[in-house]
Formats: structure tokens, sequence, C-alpha cells
């Protein structure tokens, strides 16, 4: 299957921690890849594969996987993390991939 | 820096044919594969199409396979997407990404690209 799930909302109280999922069958083959997209900007990548961060994204985002759901992880969320939550894989045969429905974060 | 700029949206009546660039700089593009993804306005995002570093392979999403295709001059270091038989539902605005670890690592700003009659 081609699809990856994400809750469309989560709430985070400001300093606090919050977990964002991503659910497929592509993610027992693949890592899953987050991004970061604020109103009128473009998706930022936030953290990918096993274990990495890009450079210049806070050490507060943190990736995990098991079996076959992906999380990410904001441990002391700040107002400026309050964005839309993607994840991405690849599926198949690795030569495409599939973007989750997307997680709209608040932080309250 | 990485720089993606994407260029050649605009408005077009269904049916019609569109060409989009994205010129690279801030890396060696003829090392790297790239991406187009698109996003409806209010809409999650979608892959599109990704073109191999020497432009030897070609996939597409099965929403635009035989409809567009995505090409790269790397003299020039420009990707393309040719977008032909353009439906309502292309509407979108559509991001060129670089391909790194497996992640679309940097992106455009992006281009809107409007179907309508």
């Amino acid at each position: 299957s081609s699809e990856l799930t994400q809750d469309p909302a989560v709430s985070v109280a400001l300093g606090q921690t919050v977990r964002i999922t991503c659910q497929g069958d592509s993610l027992r083959n693949y890592y899953a890849n987050w991004y970061q997209q604020k109103p009128g900007q473009a998706p930022v990548l936030v953290f990918y594969g096993k274990t990495n961060r890009p450079s210049g994204i806070p050490d507060r985002f943190s990736g995990s996987s098991s079996v076959n759901t992906a999380s990410l992880t904001i441990t002391g969320a700040q107002a400026e993390d309050e964005a839309d939550y993607y994840c991405s894989s690849r599926y198949g045969s690795g030569n495409h991939w599939v973007f989750g429905g997307g997680t709209k974060l608040a932080v309250l | 820096q990485v720089q993606l700029v994407e260029s050649g949206g605009g408005v077009v009546q269904p049916g019609g044919s569109l060409r989009l660039s994205c010129a690279a700089s801030g890396f060696i593009f003829s090392s790297y594969g790239m991406h187009w993804v698109r996003q409806a306005p209010g809409k999650g995002l979608e892959w599109v199409a990704f073109i191999r570093y020497d432009g030897s392979n070609k996939y597409y999403a099965d929403s635009v396979k035989g409809r567009f295709t995505i090409s790269r001059d790397n003299s020039k270091n420009t990707l393309y997407l040719q977008m032909n038989s353009l439906r309502l539902e292309d509407t979108t605005v559509y991001y060129c990404a670089k391909n790194g670890g497996d992640a679309f690592d940097f992106w455009g700003q992006g281009t809107m690209v409007t179907v309508s009659s």
C-alpha cells in the first residue's frame, strides 16, 4: 500500500513534549522523513532516516520508528513550532514516494 | 547555499500545456536526483516525479504518468517539468526539491499553476 496515515491535528502546551505519528505499510521497508511547513512557505526537512537531523534544525526535534509506524517528537515545543508536519517515505520498489496527509500542530 | 528557483507557472486552459523550470545553484546539480512535488491550495503534499542525477531514469506518480515529463539539463543546472493534457485537478503549487539521503532535503519556493477555462 502507498498510504501514510497521520492524525489531522495535534495540540501541545508550550514547553511540553508532543509526538506526531505516521503509519503505513511502506514504513516496514523504508524510513520516514519529516517536513515542517508554515503558512505560505515551502516545506522544510526536519528529520530523516533513522537518526538524522539536518543542519540548523533544533535538537528538540527527533524521530523514531517501529514496525509500520514512525514518530516525530518535539521535546519542549516552542511557539515557532506551530506548523503543518508531513511524513514521507519511498514505497514499492523504492522508485516512488508518498506523503502522509499532514498533521496541524497547535502550540497552546 | 542551496537555491532552487521555480518558474513557468501560470493560467492555462484544460487540455493545455505548460513547462516548468527549476534553476539550481549552491550544489553540484549533476550529482543529485531531483523531484517535483505539488500541493493544491489548502491541501497536502503530493509527490509528482523523480529523475536520477544523470537523467537515466525517471519515475512518475500514477496521477500524472503519460501526461507529464520530467527532464534536466545538467549543463544549465536546470530541472524541467513538461505538463500536457492539463486537468482542473492539476491546479496546484509545484515545488522542485533536491534528493538527499532519500529525503527531499531542499525545496524551492514553488510556482503556481492554475488550470481554468
